[in-house]
């Protein structure tokens, strides 16, 4: 199986900040690596799929980067209802993984 | 809209069966497929399984094989989840998904049901 591990496990950051979440697999996935969001009580959500593709309907400030084992999801400037946990998925081959999860608090 | 509209929260005892449903809205069901997530309490995201919405192909997460069983009903666009044996370490919160592009290297989750709690306990 392929792991993927994400990097911090939880951040505390301010409105308006930058933040970046590192997503790595244990071995190439190409671009096959996707990005949810998971606020409180509510189902996940579908950021970024491809590694760098902008599911409709999501905010501009969030995008995806990365190939191969690395991979990088960046919030430009973090809003209030962006306070939530993000994991990432890859799709490369079965069983499809998730990352472990970096959950967003306020600073 | 698409929309997945997931069953209401069972709870069973050790050793019991559950069968959890997903009726699909707002898109042709049999062009994608189902993925069925699990998350337990205050846990991370678990691939449990897909089923092809068409065909009826399926593919299991090892560790639950044997114990699942994913099922569709293209007249009703609804998906099956059943889980047998239970076990206490099953308490979770089951989601499923629309699969695009399920069993490609593109495949991605969404949207995704509002999710059913399964709760096991003798």
């Amino acid at each position: 199986d392929i792991q993927m591990t994400q990097s911090p496990s939880s951040l505390s950051a301010s409105v308006g900040d930058r933040v970046t979440i590192s997503c790595r697999a244990s071995q190439t996935i190409s671009s096959s690596l996707n990005w949810y969001q998971q606020r409180p009580g509510k189902a996940p959500k579908l950021l970024i799929y491809v590694a760098s593709s902008l599911q409709g309907g999501v905010p501009s400030r969030f995008s995806g980067s990365g190939s191969g084992t690395d991979f990088t999801l960046t919030i430009s400037s973090l809003q209030a209802e962006d306070f939530a946990t993000y994991y990432c998925q890859q799709s490369y081959s079965n069983p499809r993984t998730f990352g472990q999860g970096t959950k967003v608090e306020i600073k | 809209q698409v929309q997945l509209v997931q069953s209401g929260a069972e709870v069973k005892k050790p050793g019991a069966s559950v069968k959890v449903s997903c009726k699909a809205s707002g898109y042709t069901f049999s062009n994608n497929g189902i993925t069925w997530v699990r998350q337990a309490p205050g846990q991370g995201l678990e691939w449990m399984g897909w089923i092809n919405g068409y065909n009826g192909d399926t593919n299991y997460a090892q560790k639950l094989q044997g114990r699942v069983t994913l099922t569709t009903d293209t007249s009703t666009s609804t998906a099956y989840l059943e889980v047998r044996s239970l076990r206490s370490d099953d308490t979770a919160f089951y989601y499923c998904a629309r699969d695009q592009f399920g069993g490609g290297h593109n495949a991605r989750f969404d949207p995704w049901g509002q999710g059913t709690l399964v709760t096991v306990s003798s």
